[in-house]
């Protein structure tokens, strides 16, 4: 079955560090997307893809980066891990054109503590 | 601008009451889309419904029931006689036309149906 699948689960990181959060779709969907969820926030939107090549800067996009070399694949890069980065980090993928509309189906998430 | 507000930030009943969590969105766009997700204890995002904003028809889906009324910017999510699985934080989320995929997160409803 097509799936969207992140790893690590769960990350333990220290200050400082870069870490990256790996994302893998294989509904070959075109839109990928990444969020954080934090208590009292909800989920907010980090960066997000249109397709292979094509990436953009969401609300929380401070920190963080992502390249997409290929339709499955759309990893998130902490390039100096801050302790404010501790969250659960959610990745998505939708069907169709720059993503109108469509159902977004969520990864089972990583959780990220930054010490 | 862009906003959903879930004003409900907890909600316990118990088991076969019937509980609704209200929805209420503001948006510039006459073409947008809503969307409500299921976050259970476990931790997963679980897609249940989406909306255009051009069908405001009411949807009914076993025991769960939306209700869309764009004269008050609402979509309500009613559970009939729940049950201690439907505990879970619910998520209600837009996604405007003009602003591509991005999904606009409310802060979410945590849901507690006790036996």
């Amino acid at each position: 079955d097509a799936e969207i699948t992140q790893s690590p689960r769960h990350k333990i990181t220290e200050t400082g560090r870069q870490v990256t959060l790996a994302c893998h779709q294989t509904w070959n969907h075109n839109n990928m997307f990444w969020y954080r969820q934090d208590l009292g926030h909800g989920l907010r939107l980090i960066h997000y893809s249109y397709g292979v090549q094509d990436t953009n800067k969401g609300e929380v996009s401070d920190g963080y980066s992502v390249s997409r070399s290929n339709t499955e694949d759309l990893p998130l890069t902490l390039e100096s891990a801050a302790s404010s980065q501790t969250s659960v980090y959610f990745c998505a993928s939708s069907p169709g054109g720059s993503g109108r509309g469509k159902t977004q189906y969520f990864g089972p998430g990583t959780r990220l503590l930054v010490l | 601008a862009q906003k959903v507000t879930q004003a409900q930030t907890e909600i316990s009943v118990v088991e076969k009451e019937d509980v609704t969590l209200d929805c209420v969105y503001e948006t510039r766009d006459t073409t947008y889309y809503l969307f409500w997700y299921k976050q259970p204890p476990s931790g997963e995002l679980v897609f249940l419904i989406r909306r255009n904003s051009f069908d405001e028809q009411n949807e009914i889906s076993g025991r769960y029931s939306w209700n869309f009324q764009k004269s008050t910017s609402s979509f309500n999510f009613t559970i009939t006689a729940s049950q201690v699985v439907d505990s879970a934080v619910y998520f209600c989320a837009l996604s405007e036309e003009n602003q591509g995929g991005k999904l606009i997160f409310g802060q979410g409803t945590e849901l507690s149906v006790k036996p």
